[in-house]
């Protein structure tokens, strides 16, 4: 079975500050990445996905994600963070066969003002 | 537009009495659904997924089960509830080819 694993648990962050969230996965063949986001309060929903093509993916807010091959990494970045940015983000992998999603455990991002 | 109904929002039930918690998906056919539970710091852990009414897959043994009597309908539930049972349980639906999953809005199970 695929195994995600998101490398921090929690990240406090100012505003304007960078942010990167690592994710790493097993699976070693194709492999279809996501990088859902939930808000307080408010149900898990999509944020960027890799299915094939341009490596580098952009999704919604402003942030993007890079797919690594070789690293076996799908991390989450974006240059500038707001206070409305925070969120538990969570990477997940589609397994083989397309049926169900793996997630990780989560990132949980507070960013203060 | 595809939409996902899942309730009741939040639910306090005792040890030992039953569980149904149901989900339904509108504006698409013959979804694949799924129900995740969510806890803190260990992410999502996919409980049960189906493919068709009737088929049901489960990931992990526990005190839970799952229904599908209608193309849309997700059910999931327990005889007899236990106070490890308590968590937050996600309901999800995506279409068979590679896309990526859509959730309900969760439902907060405390078991007291």
């Amino acid at each position: 079975a695929q195994s995600v694993s998101q490398h921090n648990h929690h990240v406090i962050l100012s505003e304007a500050a960078s942010l990167e969230l690592g994710c790493n996965y097993s699976y070693g063949g194709t492999v279809n990445l996501f990088w859902y986001v939930q808000y307080p309060g408010q149900h898990l929903q999509l944020l960027l996905k890799y299915f094939s093509g341009d490596p580098l993916v952009k999704g919604i807010k402003g942030f993007e994600a890079e797919f690594i091959k070789s690293k076996f990494s799908f991390n989450l970045r974006k240059p500038s963070v707001q206070w409305s940015d925070t969120a538990e983000y969570f990477c997940a992998v589609l397994n083989s066969g397309y049926s169900t999603l793996t997630f990780g455990k989560g990132t949980m991002l507070l960013v203060s003002p | 537009s595809q939409t996902i109904h899942q309730w009741p929002a939040t639910l306090v039930q005792p040890v030992g009495s039953p569980l149904s918690l149901e989900c339904t998906v509108e504006g698409t056919s013959n979804p694949n659904l799924y129900w995740y539970r969510q806890a803190a710091g260990r992410g999502l852990q996919l409980l049960f997924y189906s493919v068709g009414i009737g088929q049901i897959s489960s990931e992990v043994p526990q005190n839970l089960s799952a229904s599908r009597p209608q193309d849309r309908q997700f059910i999931l539930s327990s005889k007899k509830l236990l106070l490890s049972d308590s968590g937050f349980y996600l309901c999800a639906w995506k279409s068979g080819s590679n896309t990526e999953a859509f959730f309900g809005q969760g439902t907060r199970l405390t078991v007291v």
